[in-house]
């Protein structure tokens, strides 16, 4: 399978604690995005990456969220003191495409599903 | 991100049925026009997207339309069957709709 690859599935954590999603974008795709989805809604932008670059952040992601992406290949995004409002799902989405940031076609993977107790 | 709101939110069909959803953006710079299809427990699909250059584009049962003066482009499916049963969503520079869930009735 040469998808975008997530990891875990699912996370189940206490309020406070922190944790850590992966992402492995499909091979060679310079566009790494990060998004969240609660149920309902479609996905909320968090950030982007082009190859080890982060350009975009959303005025969504607050000083707990922090995500990194050192070799421009995959990238991890880490949440610290979790909240009972962080609980949602984690979209990551690669693209191959050089142009403008958000104006090309977004290859997801099947998510994190994070549930904070 | 951009402003995009889609409608409706949910949309029953009988099988055979066509089925529009549409898509309207605040950003008259705006030149990519996606639409994506989403199952439970997937992440989201591009089933097809348009570019601002032409105003139309079909895909066997699915089409994009665009009307760039009114700022909005619709989701024509033809046809419908029982797997087009799933949310449909539209997306801007960085932003997404907020979905409509489409099923489509035997």
């Amino acid at each position: 399978d040469t998808g975008v690859s997530q990891n875990p599935r699912h996370k189940i954590t206490k309020r406070g604690q922190n944790v850590t999603f992966r992402c492995d974008p499909i091979s060679e795709h310079n566009r790494l995005y990060w998004y969240r989805q609660t149920l309902g809604q479609g996905p909320e932008f968090l950030t982007y990456f082009q190859n080890e670059a982060q350009l975009e952040k959303s005025r969504l992601l607050s000083d707990r969220f922090s995500a990194e992406r050192p070799k421009g290949s995959f990238s991890t995004l880490e949440i610290q003191r979790t909240e009972q409002g962080d609980s949602a799902m984690y979209l990551c989405a690669s693209s191959p495409q050089p142009g403008t940031g958000g104006n090309e076609k977004l290859f997801f993977g099947s998510g994190t599903q994070l549930s904070v107790l | 991100g951009e402003n995009v709101e889609q409608h409706p939110s949910t949309l029953s069909v009988q099988e055979g049925d066509s089925a529009v959803i549409k898509c309207t953006y605040s950003d008259s710079a705006s030149n990519y026009f996606p639409w994506y299809k989403q199952e439970l427990g997937k992440g989201p699909q591009l089933i097809i997207d348009i570019r601002s250059n032409v105003g139309e584009k079909k895909d066997q049962r699915i089409a994009v339309t665009l009307n760039k003066t009114a700022k909005h482009f619709s989701l024509h499916i033809t046809e419908t069957q029982p797997e087009d049963s799933a949310v449909y969503f539209c997306a801007g520079k960085l932003s997404f709709g907020a979905g409509t869930t489409v099923t489509v009735r035997a």
